[in-house]
């Protein structure tokens, strides 16, 4: 199975400044990835796939990047919506794993 | 509007068994595969299940394998997750979405089940 590893675990950042979330995968996945956001009492919405294309509706100010174990989500311009947790998700092989996510709280 | 919505959830006592169905609409049900991820409380996301657009293939995550079956049904665009021997582990909110071959593309708000006596 791979492990992800997102990092931090919560990261405060105050509105209309940049957040970078990070994400590690135990072994390579190609660009298989994918990064959901969660606010509380809600289910996830897809952010990205294949690492860095942005799904339908997902602002600029979110991008994505990174390939093999390594893996960047940075919001530029933290506007007061974007404040919820985003996890990765890889899907290269099964079973389909997850990070643990990153909380992004106002500061 | 792509949407899938879950029902069937509820307190069920350890050992007991639960069936959660899914209803999907807005998109060709019978071209997708389909999958139920679940969080505990206060946790993280974790996939489940998935089955393939034809129904052919199943996965399972190791800790339901031989005790949760999912299954779906094209005539009537639902997909249902059968559960048995249900453990206080398993207490979480469940989801059902579209898509497992790689990304889930669409998520319902998810119906919660609970595991206690």
């Amino acid at each position: 199975e791979i492990v992800m590893t997102q990092s931090p675990g919560t990261l405060s950042v105050s509105p209309g400044e940049r957040a970078t979330l990070s994400c590690r995968a135990s072994q390579s996945v190609a660009s298989n990835l994918a990064w959901y956001q969660q606010k509380p009492g809600q289910a996830p919405r897809l952010l990205f796939s294949g690492a860095s294309t942005r799904a339908t509706g997902i602002p600029a100010r979110f991008s994505g990047s990174g390939s093999g174990t390594e893996f960047t989500l940075t919001i530029s311009g933290l506007q007061s919506e974007d404040f919820a947790v985003y996890y990765c998700q890889q899907y290269n092989n099964w079973p389909r794993t997850f990070g643990q996510g990153t909380k992004v709280e106002i500061k | 509007e792509v949407q899938v919505l879950e029902s069937g959830g509820g307190l069920v006592p350890p050992g007991g068994s639960l069936r959660l169905s899914c209803a999907a609409s807005g998109f060709t049900f019978s071209d997708y595969v389909m999958s139920w991820l679940r969080q505990a409380p206060g946790k993280g996301l974790e996939w489940v299940s998935s089955i393939s657009a034809n129904g052919g293939t199943t996965n399972y995550t190791d800790s339901v394998k031989g005790r949760f079956t999912i299954s779906r049904d094209s005539s009537k665009n639902t997909l249902s997750l059968q559960m048995t021997s249900l453990r206080a582990d398993d207490t979480a909110i469940y989801y059902c979405a579209q898509g497992g071959a790689m990304i889930f593309a669409v998520w319902g708000q998810g119906t919660l089940v609970t595991v206690s006596s």
